[in-house]
């Protein structure tokens, strides 16, 4: 079985500041991980993947997640946020070697970016 | 290239009707999902399809929903005696075929808003 959790619903940040969006998953196999990005009346769009190979990954518009088996997390970073980062963020997890490949989605993180 | 396209954008039904859901997905792309997206919830998983493999039906809440891949691309989602419960915003997404060394990143349409009075 495969689940994920975002640890916080919604998260405020005042522009230029860091983001730090929290995402820990279980997974009975070695998981392939996944940030979306979902822009206000838009369809969601990927940020960044983890598939087994780097354990930092570097995504769109200046986000970054760091895969950490030992802690199982997959939070998502970014050093200064801008206006245009304000949506709704989904962690992602799939257990590609074997186990569902049904995507679990997160409930979804609301980031809110304050002037 | 072309997205996933969906269709119509916004379906506004009375309760008791049937509604049909349209999705396109990218060329060569075997995989395709239909989500559930509530308002300020996250996506609920309804069906998967591959190729021509049986699909996966284990999310549908009823079976008052159905859906069917023709030709394995383009592909239907029908709600049948529609009930207030079922407005949400459904999203289609499609995929390369995911094996066992990799999984593909999904591309998602623009939704199909569905509001039952």
């Amino acid at each position: 079985a495969q689940s994920v959790t975002q640890l916080d619903s919604h998260v405020s940040v005042s522009e230029g500041t860091p983001v730090l969006l929290r995402c820990n998953y279980s997974s009975s196999y070695s998981p392939s991980l996944f940030w979306y990005v979902q822009h206000p009346n838009k369809g969601l769009q990927l940020l960044l993947k983890y598939t087994s190979a780097a354990t930092l990954v570097k995504g769109i518009n200046g986000f970054e997640a760091e895969f950490k088996k030992s802690e199982t997390s997959f939070h998502l970073t970014k050093p200064s946020a801008h206006m245009s980062d304000a949506a709704e963020y989904f962690c992602v997890v799939t257990g590609s070697s074997g186990g569902s490949y049904i995507p679990t989605f997160g409930r979804g993180t609301s980031l809110i970016v304050h002037p | 290239g072309a997205g996933v396209s969906q269709s119509p954008s916004n379906k506004v039904t009375e309760k008791g009707k049937d509604v049909e859901l349209r999705c396109d997905p990218i060329s060569g792309h075997t995989a395709l999902y239909w989500y559930r997206q509530s308002l300020g919830q996250g996506l609920e998983f309804l069906i998967y399809f591959q190729g021509n493999s049986a699909p996966d039906k284990s999310g549908l809440p009823s079976d008052r929903f159905s859906a069917e891949r023709t030709g394995g691309s383009v592909s239907t989602l029908t709600i049948q005696r529609t009930q207030q419960e079922d407005s949400a915003v459904y999203l289609c997404a499609s995929s390369l075929p995911t094996d066992r060394a990799l999984a593909y990143e999904q591309y998602f349409g623009p939704g199909t808003r569905l509001t039952v009075t």
